[in-house]
């Protein structure tokens, strides 16, 4: 089944404690980004990248990192959390040309204390 | 500016009955693609329909439509026969310029509309 997976699904940490939230995809595609969620906000883009070894900002990307060192993952890192990225994160890829198909995952549920 | 504008924060809907959701939108480039998806009480984003700004016709899937009208700028999507089911939130996405660019696959959202079906 084609699809994108995330971990974990829900996380409630503290300030200052690095974490991972992790994507993967099956479906071969080249695209891949993330994107977090906040009411009244819709979703803004973090982070994206376009291949393997090949990332760049997106409209929030402070206090984020990113890396794509295989095509089928692409992990988000907080390296150190703070309350205002409290969020819903998601993760989608997409095929490079046909970029109208864009694939969610589950989203990720992050809580910061 | 706003990119994608949704103007109705709630709406209520009978069952059985049509609902169109309103979609704005602001670009000055020439190709561009709009999209809705559904986010149930559940979270995850469904993909609903897509709309290409050279698309002659109005995109439709199932129940789904999409009213578009390029020289308004509005990507209004249209439920008909409205089920219990459809309850969620919709949003309306747009993505500028050619996927092969950096960032051209970006999706810019609306804030989004909550809908609710009544009995």
């Amino acid at each position: 089944e084609a699809q994108v997976t995330q971990n974990p699904r829900y996380l409630i940490t503290v300030t200052g404690k690095k974490l991972t939230v992790t994507c993967s995809q099956n479906m071969n595609h080249e695209y891949m980004s993330w994107y977090r969620q906040d009411p009244g906000l819709g979703l803004r883009q973090i982070y994206y990248s376009m291949n393997v070894e090949v990332t760049d900002k997106g409209d929030v990307p402070e206090g984020y990192k990113v890396s794509r060192k295989e095509k089928r993952n692409f992990p988000l890192i907080l390296e150190s959390p703070s309350p205002n990225q409290t969020s819903l994160y998601f993760c989608a890829s997409s095929p490079i040309p046909k970029g109208y198909e864009q694939y969610f995952g589950p989203g990720t549920r992050l809580t910061v204390t | 500016a706003q990119k994608i504008t949704q103007t109705q924060p709630g709406m209520f809907v009978q069952e059985k009955e049509a609902v169109t959701l309103d979609c704005t939108y602001d670009t000055s480039d020439p190709s561009y693609g709009l999209f809705w998806y559904k986010q149930p009480s559940s979270g995850e984003m469904i993909f609903l329909i897509y709309q290409g700004s050279y698309d002659q016709q109005n995109a439709t899937e199932g129940r789904y439509s999409l009213n578009f009208q390029k020289a308004r700028k509005s990507a209004n999507l249209v439920i008909s026969a409205s089920q219990l089911g459809d309850s969620a939130m919709y949003f309306c996405a747009m993505r500028e310029g050619l996927v092969l660019t950096g960032g051209g696959n970006k999706l810019t959202f609306g804030t989004g509309t909550q809908l609710k079906v009544e009995l």
